[in-house]
C-alpha cells in the first residue's frame, strides 16, 4: 500500500533552517503532486506548499519567502526547507499526498499522509 | 484567524445526527471545490470527502458532504464513539492562491 515517511531533526535552532524529507513508496511519484502541511500543537492545519512532478512549485504567501520544496523523482523523495524558523514554527509537520484538478473551479484534496514528525524549535 | 470558519465544537448522542459547517466566500468555497478531514486523537488527518460530496473509497456513507453558495457541510449521521475526532474543511482559495483550511471542530458524542 502507498506510504509516505518523513525524516529529519526533531530540533531545530531558531534563526536556522528546519529541513525535511518524505520518502514515498508503494506508488509512482507521478501519480500526485506532493505537498507539507504543518500544525502546531493543538491548532489547526496549515498548508506550505506543493511541488508537481514537473518540479513546479506553489508556496503558501504567508511562507513563501522562507520555504523551497523540492522532488528526486530516483529517489522517490521530496523535501522541505524553511530558513530562518522561529518558536512558532514548531509543529507536526506532514508529507501528504495532493490530487489536483482544475476545470470550472479547482479541486485539491491531500491523500494519502505521512504519520508526521514533530518539530521543535528551540536553542 | 481562518478564512473558512467552521464551529469550535459540535456534540451528539450516539446514533444521532450531527452537521458540521465551513463558510467562506466566492474566493474559495463559492467557486472552488471542499474537501473533508477527519483527525482522529494522536494520529495523521485522513480524507472523508473530496469533491464536495465524494468519498473515497473505504468512507462509510454515514459521512456525507454537500455545498451550497459560498458555505459547505459535513453530515455525520449514525453517531459512533469512534466519530470523536477534529474534522477540517480544506479548499483553494484562487485570491490567496492557497489551500486553504477551517479551523477545526470537535465532535464529542455524549
Amino acid at each position: 500500500q502507498v506510504q509516505l515517511q518523513e525524516s529529519g531533526p526533531g530540533l531545530v535552532k531558531p534563526s536556522e533552517t528546519l529541513s525535511l524529507t518524505c520518502t514515498v513508496s508503494g506508488v509512482s511519484i507521478s501519480s500526485y503532486y506532493w505537498s507539507w502541511i504543518r500544525q502546531p500543537p493543538g491548532r489547526g492545519l496549515e498548508w506550505i506548499g506543493f511541488i508537481y512532478t514537473s518540479g513546479g512549485t506553489t508556496y503558501n504567501p504567508s511562507l513563501r519567502s522562507r520555504v523551497t520544496i523540492s522532488l528526486d523523482t530516483s529517489k522517490k523523495q521530496f523535501s522541505l526547507k524553511l530558513s530562518s524558523v522561529i518558536a512558532a514554527d514548531s509543529a507536526m509537520y506532514y508529507c501528504v499526498g495532493t490530487t489536483v484538478v482544475t476545470a470550472a473551479g479547482t479541486s485539491n484534496w491531500f491523500d494519502p499522509w505521512g504519520q508526521g514528525t514533530l518539530v521543535t524549535v528551540s536553542s | 484567524q481562518s478564512v473558512l470558519t467552521q464551529p469550535p465544537s459540535v456534540s451528539a448522542a450516539p446514533g444521532q445526527r450531527v452537521t458540521i459547517s465551513c463558510s467562506g466566500s466566492s474566493s474559495n468555497i463559492g467557486n472552488n471545490y471542499v474537501s473533508w478531514y477527519q483527525q482522529l486523537p494522536r494520529t495523521a488527518p485522513k480524507l472523508l470527502i473530496y469533491d464536495n460530496n465524494k468519498r473515497p473509497s473505504g468512507i462509510p456513507d454515514r459521512f456525507s458532504g454537500s455545498k451550497s453558495g459560498t458555505s459547505a457541510t459535513l453530515g455525520i449521521s449514525g453517531l459512533q464513539t469512534g466519530d470523536e475526532a477534529d474534522y477540517y474543511c480544506g479548499t483553494w482559495d484562487s485570491s490567496l492562491s492557497a489551500m486553504i483550511f477551517g479551523g477545526g471542530t470537535k465532535v464529542t458524542v455524549l
